[in-house]
């Protein structure tokens, strides 16, 4: 079993609709939650971080946290084409010495 | 942007030769990290550091050396580079708020 999961994808979501993109993680001490963009060639860019449990809204982007369940998701309202890309969950895991484990990441495709 | 650079952006090297790939940063972070993304395997961690002279391994460290003799240049080294190197390599720090922010990567091809 992987650290941190996440579906692979690609999934396409319409211009206008709600992206929804989701994170499975294995270490149930995390405590901080993290989640990057990546366009094709580029470098990962931080978007969004959760620590509590619930909902962080920041514009377009809410991240979403329950700890019990050992989820995190990422919701992206009003999609737009320039959203598509790859979205990287990671976690900042004690049993791996407090570093960022990264799941695979989830390419989403925003249709015009 | 976290001021963070990496040197060279590309390299095309052979089989068997050593590679310095360096990653500098301007804002003082006492953590830095070296990662290498591949199709398939996403960001694996190869080493990171927790100051001047302290660097431990992660998950992929086998092929691999680090050095970092002043806060603010992290460098990776290759010492006898194989094909399965061939890799896009990041360097990231850590803010004190406990955030990661990457460099641009350095594109990396093993002949």
């Amino acid at each position: 079993q992987k650290e941190v999961e996440q579906n692979s994808g690609p999934l396409s979501v319409p211009e206008g609709a709600i992206a929804s993109l989701n994170c499975t993680y294995s270490d149930r001490g995390s405590q901080s939650f993290f989640w990057y963009r990546q366009y094709s060639g580029k470098s990962p860019e931080l978007i969004m971080f959760i620590y509590s449990n619930g909902d962080k809204e920041d514009g377009r982007f809410t991240a979403q946290l329950n700890k019990a369940s050992q989820y995190v998701s990422l919701l992206i309202r009003d999609s737009q084409p320039s959203d598509s890309a790859t979205y990287l969950c990671a976690v900042n895991m004690w049993n791996y010495g407090q570093n960022f484990v990264f799941g695979p990441g989830t390419r989403l495709s925003v249709l015009p | 942007d976290a001021g963070i650079t990496q040197s060279p952006r590309h390299k095309v090297t052979e089989t068997g030769t050593p590679v310095t790939l360096r990653c500098h940063q301007t804002e003082n972070h006492r953590y830095m990290y070296w990662y290498r993304q591949d199709p398939g395997h996403g960001l694996r961690l190869i080493h990171y550091s927790y100051g001047v002279k302290d660097t431990d391994k992660g998950e992929v460290s086998d092929g691999y050396s680090v050095s970092r003799s002043k806060t603010e240049d992290f460098l990776l080294t290759l010492e006898s580079a194989t094909s399965s190197q061939t890799s896009v390599y990041f360097c990231a720090i850590k803010s004190e708020a406990y955030e990661q922010y990457f460099g641009p990567g350095t594109r990396l091809t093993v002949t």
